[in-house]
Order: C-alpha cells, then structure tokens, then sequence
C-alpha cells in the first residue's frame, strides 16, 4: 500500500529555533500533500494544502511566515517551523494523495516539543 | 464555517461486543466520507470509507452507515477487541474543499477484557 513517511518521528528544540520536518511519499507520486496539527485530546486540523511546484494553501488563522511549506518534488514536501516557541509544540503530520480524486495517506507524525 | 462533529468523546465496550461511533456532519455537499483510526502517538488509519450515493458499505467487521437525510455517519465494530482500542476519527472531503479531508472530533474508544 501507499507510505509516507514524516522525519523526525520526534524532535526537542530550545526556543527561537527553526525547525524543519520532512514528509516523503515513498511508494507514489504525491501531486498534493497536507499538513496537519494536532494538539493533545484533539483532533487534526489542517494547516495548509501544498501543490508540487506551487505555493501552499494556508487555512485560516495559520501564519504562512511562520510555517513555511516546500514541496519542490513528487516525493517531498518539509514543513519548517521557524523561531518556535513552547506554543508550537504540538504533533505535526502530513499526508499525500496522488491525485485529485484519490485518497489521502497519512504519516506518522512528529512531535515537537519546544522548550 | 462547515464543521465535522462527534456526540460522544469516550465510548468504553466490552471485548467481543459490538461498537457503533457516531458522527454528525454539516456540510451538505460532502461527498466522501472516510473513518480513521488512531492510536497513540500514530498518525490516523484509514478503516473504510463510503461515498454519498451509497447508505451502507461493508468491510472486514467494519459497517459504515450514511444517513444523508439527517446528516449522520456511523461506524460498527463488530465483535470488538482490545487492539480496537484507539481514538477514531470521522472524516469529510467535498469538492470545493479542493478534496482536502476535514477531520472530526474524535471518539476515544476503550475496550475491556
């Protein structure tokens, strides 16, 4: 079946780093991939939609300058979380689709902890 | 806006009876409906799914059940077991969503041996 794959699975960082996290698809062509967020006893909520070659999407109320979203390849997308702070903290997961009507897979997550 | 919700946050079952999560939904245009499984420190599974031309579908002791009329997902467990024990997430993608899975609250589900 379809795989994709999110590194680091878990990531501890001091304050006002930047940090990034890769999502490869490894098995498929992921022309979309998302980015999810997910705090602790809730739910996933989408943070943005990325098209290979093409600028992301951001949802409402996610801060584009903050996290910044590359997805130069079929195969790859990295979200970077730049100068994080102990609100940041959170699991962060992607997933891909390889095309528009196809389903959605999911990683595993990361989980960041800022301190 | 439009939003994906759940009616019970904890649902404890004993093992080997059977399970139903419920979801409500809001959005009237959804037309793809996707359960998720997900375990601690995981991303979510997908179990099954069922599109909005059908009210039922099946799979390996997974029912999905879909009541347009009243805006309602199911999912039935049957015969449950504690590897079920996970949060399960209803899910909705519609084509103006440009196709993006929008996700519900979740049901924690526990089992008990």
């Amino acid at each position: 079946g379809a795989v994709v794959s999110q590194h680091p699975s878990w990531v501890i960082c001091k304050s006002g780093t930047s940090v990034k996290i890769e999502c490869r698809s490894l098995d498929f062509q992921a022309t979309t991939m998302f980015w999810y967020r997910q705090f602790p006893k809730q739910s996933l909520m989408l943070m943005a939609t990325s098209n290979e070659g093409s600028k992301a999407t951001y949802e409402q109320g996610v801060e584009k300058d903050k996290f910044l979203i590359n997805h130069a390849s079929l195969t790859l997308s990295t979200l970077t979380v730049t100068s994080a702070h102990p609100e940041d903290s959170s699991f962060y997961i992607c997933s891909a689709r390889e095309g528009q009507s196809q389903p959605q897979h999911f990683g595993d997550g990361t989980r960041l902890s800022i301190l | 806006g439009e939003s994906v919700g759940l009616h019970l946050p904890t649902l404890s079952v004993q093992e080997g009876d059977n399970s139903i999560i419920n979801c409500a939904y809001s959005n009237s245009a959804s037309d793809y409906f996707i359960w998720y499984k997900q375990e601690s420190g995981k991303g979510p599974q997908f179990i099954i799914d069922i599109r909005s031309n059908m009210d039922k579908r099946q799979g390996q002791r997974v029912t999905v059940l879909l009541n347009k009329t009243v805006k309602h997902l199911s999912l039935q467990i049957a015969a449950t077991q504690p590897g079920d024990s996970a949060v399960y997430f209803c899910a909705e993608r519609w084509e103006g969503g440009y196709q993006k899975v929008t996700f519900g609250t979740g049901t924690k589900l526990q089992v008990i041996p």
